[in-house]
């Protein structure tokens, strides 16, 4: 069955970086689009960045852009979130979503708490 | 970039009955438009994509329906499983514009 496991999250202060991870399974990596989404404390969901099958093509919201690295490791069915600059405002849980029929399946999340 | 808006932002059944959920589009997305329901603590499941198509293991309870920018969520027998905050999402207008949510509808016991 799909599975995707994200690990990386923590608290980190204004201006530091972090680096999340989500680890695929069940299914050909390779094949795939995905996405890094969030969700502020109480929020809505906000999509951050996207990344196609073989990394060639990426897109950010702008609330991210040049503050946000995506990428890939198809090798080891792995998706990566560089995230660098943080503000209060990234504090949020941060969801992998694999991009097959809309965001067809997701993981359990992890929280990212930027705070001094 | 495109807006959505779901309307009511919450909206009270008592199980069994009928909930009739609604998105809106500022401008049409065709028929691009995913629901995802969120429950307290977990992350969102995929309902319906392509507007009117299930995915894979929703019941039938679950139905979508509209195109352009009026879309509707019904689910016909609400069971208590489904209380949950849902959300619809355009994924039309990309690049540049990304993908966009809807601010969620909550569904809770009347």
């Amino acid at each position: 069955q799909v599975q995707l496991v994200e690990s990386g999250g923590g608290l980190v202060k204004p201006g530091g970086s972090l680096r999340l991870s989500c680890a695929a399974s069940g299914f050909t990596f390779s094949d795939y689009y995905m996405s890094w989404i969030r969700q502020a404390p109480g929020k809505g969901l906000e999509w951050v960045s996207y990344i196609s099958s073989s990394g060639s093509t990426i897109y950010y919201a702008d609330s991210v852009k040049g503050r946000f690295t995506i990428s890939r490791d198809n090798a080891k069915n792995s998706l990566y979130l560089q995230m660098n600059s943080l503000r209060a405002e990234d504090t949020a849980v941060y969801y992998c979503a694999r991009a097959g029929r809309a965001f067809d399946y997701w993981g359990q999340g992890t929280l990212v708490t930027v705070s001094s | 970039e495109i807006v959505m808006t779901q309307s009511p932002a919450t909206l009270s059944v008592s199980p069994g009955e009928r909930a009739t959920l609604s998105c809106r589009a500022s401008q049409s997305v065709s028929s691009n438009l995913a629901w995802y329901q969120q429950k307290p603590g977990q992350a969102p499941r995929l309902l319906i994509y392509g507007a009117s198509t299930r995915a894979t293991g929703i019941p039938a309870r679950f139905s979508g329906s509209g195109s352009g920018t009026e879309f509707t969520l019904t689910i016909s027998s609400l069971q208590s499983e489904d209380f949950a905050v849902y959300y619809c999402q355009q994924y039309n207008n990309w690049p540049p514009g990304g993908f966009t949510f809807g601010p969620g509808t909550k569904v809770d016991i009347k």
